[in-house]
């Protein structure tokens, strides 16, 4: 089975600063990798996957993830935050094959400080 | 890009009766549906697995004569909360997978949520 750790539950950042979230999972097959952002009281929106290929994936704003396997790493990060990233940030993991759904992490709360 | 609706967003039930949510993909077939549940500031937990024409798969712990899940169609499954009782207020969320992808790529799309309360 998989799992997901998500070492910060929340995360306070000054706006325009750099910020990680960090992910590792844990796997005995190969995987697929997300992160989505859950803003209040809403449903979630995929930030970025990786499925294979190149380790640095970029995605919506600004995100970016590097995947390390041999960390068994997918952590998020983004060069300068605005307000408006402040929301819930989950990782997922799945198997890369079959009907297999995702298992997500605890979350991590990141609150962008004016 | 592909939609996944879910009906209602917001429900008020009474203890005691059945609410019923539904999860639609609107532009893409989908084989296998997926229902979580999440509890404030927690994360999401699958509660079951649905596959379209037969019964739902559910997860250690997940009562299936409680939450009873139908997946008709390539389009559409459901979820009932049978005699629903105020710890089963919570935000259930569905996802989808594309069956033209569901080999390459897990391309999984999700709904905007449900939230129940019990009263």
């Amino acid at each position: 089975a998989q799992s997901v750790t998500q070492l910060d539950s929340q995360v306070p950042v000054f706006e325009e600063a750099p910020v990680e979230l960090r992910c590792n999972y844990s796997s005995s097959v190969s995987v697929y990798l997300f992160w989505y952002v859950q803003y209040p009281n809403q449903g979630l929106q995929l930030l970025l996957k990786y499925l294979s290929g190149s380790t640095l994936v970029k995605g919506i704003n600004g995100f970016e993830a590097e995947f390390n396997k041999s960390q068994t790493s997918f952590h998020l990060r983004k060069p300068s935050v605005h307000i408006s990233d402040t929301a819930e940030y989950f990782c997922a993991v799945s198997k890369n094959s079959g009907n297999t759904p995702l298992v997500f992490g605890k979350g991590t709360r990141l609150s962008v400080i004016a | 890009g592909a939609v996944v609706s879910q009906h209602p967003s917001w429900v008020i039930c009474k203890s005691g009766t059945s609410v019923k949510i539904e999860c639609r993909s609107l532009d893409f077939q989908a084989t296998t549906m997926f229902w979580y549940r999440q509890f404030p500031k927690q994360s999401l937990m699958l509660m079951a697995t649905s596959n379209e024409g037969s019964k739902a798969t559910y997860e250690q712990g997940v009562e299936k004569d409680k939450f009873l899940i139908n997946h008709a169609s390539l389009t559409l499954s459901t979820l009932t909360v049978t005699s629903a009782h105020p710890e089963d207020s919570s935000f259930y969320i569905c996802s989808a997978r594309d069956r033209t992808t569901a080999n390459s790529g897990n391309t999984i799309y999700f709904g905007e949520g449900s939230w129940l309360t019990v009263v």
